[in-house]
């Protein structure tokens, strides 16, 4: 199965972009890379999710390397409330098992 | 609202006696499945189920049983629990395509 690789925590200021990397270098080509995150005393919650192409929602964007080796999830103005674990995850096309590493620990300073 | 319901959110039990986890869900998903999250090990699949009647095994199954007798059901089983099975479990469904899973708030399990 595909890994990833994260740094275990991050910080930033409150109000600034935040860049999350990821690593995958033995990514195949149909696996979708997933962005998941996890509050304090939560359960998972999905952020974001792309194939080859960047994608964009109201949570965050996600920039994907042009060779799919690596992949940055952005959030464009982080607040408090984005305070949490954040799960990098590769996930196959023939089924829906997600491979979950440590995650990055995004702190937020205000 | 769509949701992800388990019960109980804390439960302490002694090794040996059965007991239940309940999750069901209001999404009409066809894809359910239970983690276990261990601190530094992240989180594991236990069972999945692709839907009714449909269940197979996660990376770590051992000492666990699920049964998927209805759509937004899918209750997990612990016939025997043991010290090693402390942990916080979450259910999480999702819908075709297995785009976006939705989890639970957790159980907070403590086996003495």
């Amino acid at each position: 199965d595909a890994k990833t690789t994260q740094p275990n925590s991050m910080e930033s200021n409150e109000e600034e972009p935040v860049h999350l990397p990821c690593n995958h270098s033995t990514i195949s080509g149909t696996d979708y890379i997933h962005w998941y995150r996890q509050l304090p005393s939560q359960g998972p919650e999905y952020v974001i999710h792309g194939l080859t192409s960047n994608v964009n929602n109201r949570m965050a964007s996600l920039a994907i390397a042009e060779d799919r080796k690596s992949s940055t999830l952005i959030l464009h103005r982080a607040t408090l409330r984005d305070a949490a674990v954040y799960y990098c995850i590769l996930r196959g096309d023939s089924n829906y098992q997600l491979i979950w590493g440590a995650g990055t620990k995004l702190i937020i300073k205000p | 609202e769509a949701q992800v319901t388990q019960n109980p959110r804390y439960l302490i039990t002694v090794t040996g006696k059965k007991l239940t986890v309940t999750c069901s869900q209001n999404m009409n998903h066809e894809y359910m499945s239970w983690y276990r999250q261990d601190p530094g090990l992240g989180l594991r699949q236990i069972y999945y189920s692709m839907n009714v009647e449909v269940t197979d095994k996660g990376d770590v199954p051992e000492g666990y049983k699920v049964s998927r007798k209805e759509k937004r059901n899918f209750p997990l089983i612990l016939e025997s629990p043991s010290p090693n099975q402390t942990s916080l479990y979450f259910c999480a469904s999702s819908g075709q395509g297995g785009e976006k899973l939705f989890f639970g708030s957790g159980t907070q399990l403590s086996v003495l």
